[in-house]
Parts: structure tokens; C-alpha cells; sequence
């Protein structure tokens, strides 16, 4: 079976820099992505890792380790639009499909 | 580019009653389809995936159904509608034979009372 923790909810002051983890158990993996959902919408793509380091894109970047079954999402100069649900997706290599964690919930604080 | 359209963006129906969601994608060709359900303050649940035409996989069995009757629409329905079927309903699309990142529609907001 596959599983993937997330924590719930996190806090940030607006200007800092927060990092949210995600920690999985899947079969068959195929790569990790992360995505930002704010209330009421769709989630967005926001990043893909299928090797071990870190991905910068901006503000944001997103880190792997695959022996560690491992990944966080870093967000820098953290802005009160970020407050959103941020959530962390396993790719299995067999079926075409992403399992999804349960999100976290990052508030940003002025 | 891609878009993915799906409609209505809110239903407001009663028990027992029928539902029919519809998603169609613009842009791309033999995209792998998903039906997503998120309940109120939860992560999202696979519904239903297709890999093709009138090629449907189902995840959680439920009183709900999918269809794909052309290339780039599938379409969620129910027979009849129970409380706990109340949810935001995503459809996503991806490219065909690969895990792939996936695009979200916007989303209908169903309430079932």
C-alpha cells in the first residue's frame, strides 16, 4: 500500500522562510510532486522531483532524498498570498496515477 | 496550450436524485483522465482514471460511475445521490502513458441535502 504524512497545519510570519515535509511508503514510486491549493479552488502544480537533491523555482523550491522515502517543500520570503493547502503527491510507476497526501495548511502571518 | 473546462461550477441537489458532471479537456490528445473527490478540509480521493475511450478504472467502489464517451470528455454520474456524496469534484488531466503531472479544473462544488 502506499502512505504519505504531511503535517496538518503550520504558521509562518510573512518574510521568512517555512519548510514543509512530507514523508512516504509507496510501491512502485515514480517521482514527487507538489502542489498549492487555496480555499475553495483547484490545486496548481508547483513542483516535480524524480531524483535525489533540490529543485529551485523561484521562491519555492522542493527537495528529494528516495532512500529516505523523503521530501519538503521550502518556501523563502514568504508572502500572505501563500497562505494556501500545500500538498504532497507520489507518482506510482505503474498505473498512471499520483496518491495524495492530506495537505498542509500554511497560514501566513503580518 | 492546454485547458481543462469542467461544469457546473456549484449543483445543489437532493438525496436520491440523479447526478451528471461533465469535464472536457482543449489542447492535447489521448490525455489520461481523473475524477477526484475532497471533502471539507480533506486531502483528495481517487475516484476514476481512464487511459483511454470507454476505458474506465474505478478506485473506490460507490454509487457513482464514470464515462468517457469521447477523447477528451469524461463525465461522473450518479443514479442516485446520497448525503456523504457532498464534496468538490476535481477532474485532472495528463499526459497519456506516463506518470505525468496532472491539471486540475476548477472544480464543482456539489451540496446534496
Amino acid at each position: 500500500g502506499q502512505n504519505i504524512d504531511q503535517p496538518t497545519e503550520m504558521t509562518a510570519t510573512e518574510g521568512a522562510i517555512v519548510q514543509i515535509n512530507c514523508t512516504y511508503q509507496t510501491s512502485g514510486f515514480n517521482g514527487l510532486f507538489w502542489y498549492q491549493q487555496h480555499a475553495g479552488e483547484a490545486p496548481t502544480f508547483l513542483s516535480y522531483n524524480v531524483l535525489d537533491g533540490l529543485e529551485e523555482k523561484g521562491r519555492f523550491s522542493s527537495f528529494l532524498s528516495r532512500s529516505k522515502g523523503y521530501s519538503y517543500l521550502l518556501l523563502k520570503e514568504l508572502q500572505m498570498k501563500d497562505s494556501a493547502s500545500y500538498l504532497c503527491a507520489v507518482g506510482l510507476r505503474y498505473g498512471n496515477k499520483l496518491v495524495f497526501g492530506a495537505g498542509t495548511i500554511l497560514r501566513v502571518k503580518s | 496550450s492546454q485547458t481543462i473546462h469542467q461544469w457546473p461550477a456549484t449543483l445543489v441537489q437532493p438525496v436520491g436524485s440523479p447526478l451528471s458532471l461533465e469535464c472536457t479537456v482543449e489542447g492535447t490528445s489521448n490525455p489520461n483522465l481523473y475524477w477526484y473527490r475532497q471533502a471539507a478540509g480533506r486531502g483528495l480521493q481517487l475516484l476514476f482514471y481512464s487511459v483511454g475511450i470507454g476505458q474506465i478504472s474505478s478506485e473506490v467502489p460507490q454509487n457513482l460511475s464514470a464515462s468517457r464517451p469521447q477523447d477528451r470528455q469524461f463525465i461522473l454520474s450518479s443514479k442516485k445521490l446520497l448525503l456523504s456524496d457532498s464534496g468538490f469534484y476535481l477532474c485532472a488531466w495528463s499526459r497519456s502513458h506516463s506518470t505525468d503531472t496532472q491539471y486540475f479544473g476548477p472544480g464543482t462544488r456539489l451540496t446534496v441535502l
